[in-house]
Parts: C-alpha cells; structure tokens; sequence
C-alpha cells in the first residue's frame, strides 16, 4: 500500500499570503496525483488531477506540481474562502486508493 | 450539472447491515466507474470500494472486504453499498464519487452511525 503523507498539519497564514503544502508519496505514483479542498461541514471538491491539472472551475491562483514522490499544491495568493482542510490522494497504483492524511489551512 | 445524492443512513447496532444508496444525474452513469468514501467524524478521508462503469471490477478496502459489497443499478442511475456486519469504527460520513482513478464530483454524503 501506498502511504502519503503530508505537511504540515496545520499552516497558519494570512490572506494574501502565499501558501505551499506538500505531500509524499511512499513510492512513485508518476503524475497520478489528485488533490481535494474539504471546507467545514462540506464534501471535498477537486482542485487539482494529474499532479498539475486544475479542475473545472478552480481558479487560477491554485497550482500543483511534482512527480514521483513530492508534490506541492500552491496557493498564490490566500482568499478568505481557501482557509479549508486540503487532501492529496494517489491513484498510481491501487487498491487501496490512498489519502494523506490533510493539512489545514487557518487563518493566522 | 453533475449532482450525486446519498441516502440510507442511519443509527444501527453493532452486527446489523445498512444499504446506501446514490442517486447521479446530470451525466452518462453508465459511462463511469464510481467509488464510496468515507470519512469518520473529525478524521480525514479513506476509500472503501470502487465498481468499474460496466460492473466488471470491484475493489474493496481491506477494512471492509468481505462485509460490504458495491453494485449498480444503471436503469436507475444507482450506486449502492450493501453494509453488514457493521462495527462502531465503520461509523462516518459516506460519499458517492463519480470516476475511476479521481473523484471530480462528490455527493454531500450520508452519515452512518454504529452504536449499540
């Protein structure tokens, strides 16, 4: 089984700032990465497919990148509605698809 | 617009089963694999079963395997996991996703409560 693991746990910041989580893989998962947006009491929404690829409808300011074993999803510039619990999942090599485990994003 | 409707959860006791249903619209059914994903209350996510669009593949987390089953009801329109055996840690927020390698829509989800 794949393990991902992110990080932090927590990131504290402020809107405007510049915001980058990262997320490891315990193995290569190439580009088959997927990264989710959960905002409280919400269902998870796609953000980003194929490592980098944005998902219909996600603004711009999102962006992944990576390959094999890292990957970062960057936040250009923090607006009051990203403050949320972000999720990378692979989709390399499965079953089990896998999760990491989230980072939460809070206002500083 | 792609919309995905849970239904069927409830409170049940340790050892009963439960049969969740999703509802999708808004896109071929027929055409997509679909997963169940759930989410423990205040913990993050873990898959739990995958059907490919054809009924031909089905995958289930080992935590799982052997207790539920995912089928389809494409004149329907239907995705279904039939629970049993169920355990107080299988208690949590249970979401339909539509695709097979990532899930780019999600339905609100239904919560599943074990408890004797």
């Amino acid at each position: 089984e794949i393990v991902m693991t992110q990080s932090p746990a927590t990131l504290s910041m402020s809107p405007g700032e510049r915001a980058t989580l990262s997320c490891r893989a315990s193995q290569s998962v190439g580009s088959n990465l997927a990264w989710y947006q959960q905002n409280p009491g919400q269902a998870p929404r796609l953000l980003i497919y194929g490592a980098s690829t944005r998902a219909t409808g996600i603004p711009a300011r999102f962006s992944g990148s990576g390959f094999g074993t890292y990957f970062t999803l960057t936040i250009s510039s923090l607006q009051s509605e990203d403050f949320a619990v972000y999720y990378c999942q692979q989709y390399n090599e499965w079953p089990p698809y896998t999760f990491g485990q989230g980072t939460k994003l809070e206002i500083k | 617009q792609v919309e995905l409707v849970e239904s069927g959860g409830g409170v049940v006791q340790p050892g009963k089963s439960l049969r969740l249903s999703c509802t999708a619209s808004g896109f071929i059914f027929s055409k997509y694999g679909m997963h169940w994903v759930r989410q423990a209350p205040g913990k993050g996510l873990e898959w739990v079963a995958v059907l490919a669009y054809d009924g031909s593949n089905r995958y289930y987390a080992e935590s799982v395997k052997g207790r539920f089953t995912i089928s389809r009801d494409d004149s329907k329109n239907t995705l279904f996991l039939q629970m049993n055996s169920l355990r107080p840690e299988d208690t949590a927020v249970y979401y339909c996703t539509k695709g097979w390698d990532y899930a780019d829509y999600w339905g609100r989800g239904t919560l599943v409560t074990v408890s004797a």
